[in-house]
């Protein structure tokens, strides 16, 4: 079954950097787009950026456009997003999920919650 | 950018029909997408192509879209119902995925 495991918890300081993992399973990694979703406490869903699994094309959310980087491996089916100079109101949870280009999330990770706190 | 704006909540009885709206410019155009998210769990997909269910989930969610407004209806509502509810789009002019602001549903 196709199953989205992502990287632990992390603590950062402001100003620091933090990249999350997202390791797909169950499929074939480079048929589907990788979406990146942020969901601050008490807060919506907020789409951050989608990386094509295929070629590495990605395509950022304004809000987040030169300050956060999404990769994939392909040898070990695991996509990756970087975020640079956190500030406390980055705090959130974020989801990987798998996408349908031009559609919908089919398949969602766990969440990695990033707490950034002097 | 486009906007999707949905009602912060939705209450409902148990058994009755709870009907939760997006609503967008010429949404009518565009494939919707509705989550539902309890808390503390990542978000799952209960209609998709504005009217597709996926499997395993049941028959009493089904969606419409129309015009200005899309709208997701659960009926005979159980207390297991109870959760976020967030609809989604593409939208192809900034080749964006954009999520509704949610919707929470009190049964």
């Amino acid at each position: 079954q196709v199953q989205l495991v992502q990287s632990g918890a992390e603590v950062k300081k402001p100003g620091a950097s933090v990249k999350v993992s997202c390791k797909a399973s169950g499929y074939d990694f480079t048929n589907y787009g990788i979406s990146w979703v942020r969901q601050a406490p008490g807060q919506g869903l907020e789409w951050m950026g989608w990386i094509s699994t295929y070629n590495g094309d990605t395509n950022y959310a304004q809000k987040v456009q030169g300050r956060v980087t999404m990769t994939t491996d392909t040898s070990t089916s695991t996509a990756y997003m970087e975020v640079r100079s956190l500030r406390p109101d980055d705090t959130a949870v974020f989801y990987c999920a798998r996408a349908y280009s031009g559609s919908y999330h089919d398949s969602w990770g766990p969440g990695t919650l990033v707490t950034v706190s002097s | 950018s486009y906007v999707l704006t949905q009602p912060p909540s939705v209450s409902v009885a148990p058994g009755q029909t709870a009907r939760i709206s997006c609503g967008g410019n010429n949404i009518g155009s565009k494939s919707v997408h509705w989550y539902q998210q309890k808390p503390g769990q990542a978000p799952v997909v209960v209609v998709y192509d504005d009217s597709d269910r996926p499997s395993g989930i049941p028959e009493r969610f089904s969606g419409s879209n129309s015009g200005n407004t899309a709208t997701l209806t659960i009926s005979w509502v159980e207390a297991g119902d109870e959760a976020d509810y967030y609809c989604q789009v593409w939208d192809s002019s900034s080749d964006h995925y954009v999520f509704g602001s949610g919707t929470k549903v009190t049964v």
